[in-house]
């Protein structure tokens, strides 16, 4: 079965810093891999996806996540942070014809900004 | 183009009872999912369907089940509620039935079980 890790629950970063956010996936085949974004009490808003090709996808609001097959990682990635950036972030991989899983999420990371 | 449609937004129930929760899906969308979102489990797929048909189902009890209508719109039933069905109940709307289209969520059903 997939399954995804996303190892830092929290993490804080200072207004106008650099950001990246861990994600492992395991599974057997080649993903197709997703990061959402959750501000309090609302649903889930996509941020970017993978599907094949180049391994560096760009997203939106600035955001940016590297594929690493050999890492089985897919970080997002922002080099400077707003304080809107504020939310819940979560990983996500799915399986090539939506499988039983449906979508399989990492528990997310819930990012702080400083001012 | 308007976005995925949740009705209602909040629900508190009383416990034994059911309820229904409604979707609509982006126009042109034709696959319909259900997500659990709990502190403790995170989020847990429940079902798609696709074309009124129930495709892939997670490891719910039978207590929750869905429906789909041939203009796509969805419902998710849960009968007998129990506690722990709180939850904030999110459906998301796919083009396709393949994995490599993106999914796109709503606001969520927040329920409240007391």
């Amino acid at each position: 079965a997939q399954s995804v890790t996303q190892p830092d629950i929290h993490i804080t970063v200072s207004e106008g810093a650099s950001l990246e956010l861990r994600c492992n996936y395991s599974y057997g085949a080649t993903p197709y891999l997703f990061w959402y974004v959750q501000s309090p009490g609302q649903g889930l808003q996509l941020l970017l996806k993978y599907f094949s090709g180049d391994t560096l996808v760009q997203g939106i609001k600035g955001f940016e996540a590297e594929f690493k097959r050999s890492q089985s990682s897919f970080n997002l990635r922002k080099p400077s942070v707003h304080w809107s950036d504020a939310a819940e972030y979560f990983c996500a991989v799915g399986r090539k014809g939506g499988g039983a899983d449906g979508l399989t999420f990492g528990k997310g990371t819930h990012l702080i900004i400083q001012p | 183009k308007a976005g995925v449609t949740q009705t209602p937004r909040y629900l508190i129930k009383t416990r034994g009872q059911q309820v229904t929760l409604s979707c609509s899906p982006i126009s042109g969308h034709r696959s319909v999912s259900w997500y659990q979102q709990t502190p403790g489990q995170g989020l847990q797929f429940l079902f798609e369907y696709f074309s009124e048909t129930q495709r892939n189902k997670g490891n719910f009890p039978g207590r929750f089940s869905g429906r789909q209508f041939s203009n796509s719109r969805s419902e998710m039933n849960v009968s007998t509620l129990e506690l722990g069905d709180s939850a904030l109940y999110l459906c998301a709307s796919r083009r396709g039935g393949q994995g490599n289209t993106e999914a796109f969520f709503g606001q969520g059903t927040r329920l409240t079980v007391v």
